[in-house]
């Protein structure tokens, strides 16, 4: 078991690009979640994943966001005209539903974006 | 709308004190509690987590409550060590999507 990995680690982008961060999750593990946090700020929940469908998503997650789990293993969050206020922490989680809502998130290490 | 919050949000002790750290949430109907740690730029580490049938979880010098109709969760951390400076979050798990609503963490400092 090799937990979440999350890649890059850091990310600094000029103001305009668009960056992809990767997430493998737990191997077997059928939800995936993408949360962000801000300086100071717990994490929030931005998207998951039940296997490849997208089920929900939070309003926090604007057009420029898009995020994807193509074949149920890894998912990747692509943010378009990356903004100063996208700077953040951006945390993955995975876990493995086997009894309604009682499953243990983990978490990745996060990707940590810095938008100049 | 679930809403948690954490008191206090700062706190720093002397090495080998017993602690205790606050959690609140305003919608009593969640599934399960967790608590987790964070290391300065780090991801997160679950401590414990407590199902909503369950009132307490001990993981050595750690113990979490949880008292749901008071929308109240405690976690008491005993004789304190430097190593134990992080911040530690709760996290309440509601709604269909399992999701976890965060408090902002008490940023916690033990000192020699």
């Amino acid at each position: 078991d090799t937990g979440v990995s999350q890649n890059p680690r850091h990310k600094i982008t000029k103001r305009g690009q668009n960056v992809t961060f990767r997430c493998d999750p737990i191997s077997e593990h059928n939800r995936l979640y993408w949360y962000r946090q801000t300086l100071g700020q717990g994490p929030e929940f931005l998207t998951y994943f039940q296997n490849e469908a997208q089920l929900e998503k939070s309003r926090l997650l604007s057009d420029r966001f898009s995020a994807e789990r193509p074949k149920g293993s890894f998912s990747t969050l692509e943010i378009q005209r990356t903004e100063q206020g996208d700077s953040a922490m951006y945390l993955c989680a995975s876990s493995f539903l086997q009894r309604a809502l009682t499953d243990t998130q983990y978490f990745g290490p996060g990707t940590r974006l810095t938008v100049l | 709308k679930q809403e948690v919050t954490q008191i206090p949000a700062a706190l720093s002790v002397p090495e080998g004190e017993n602690l205790v750290l606050n959690c609140s949430f305003t919608d009593s109907a969640i599934y399960n509690l967790q608590w987790f740690r964070q290391d300065p730029g780090k991801g997160l580490t679950s401590l414990l987590l407590i199902q909503s049938s369950q009132r307490e979880q001990t993981s050595g010098r750690l113990n979490a409550s949880l008292d749901k109709s008071s929308g109240r969760s405690t976690l008491y951390i005993a004789a304190s060590q430097p190593g134990d400076s992080a911040t530690y979050l709760c996290a309440a798990l509601t709604g269909t999507a399992s999701k976890l609503t965060f408090g902002t963490g008490t940023r916690l400092q033990v000192t020699l």
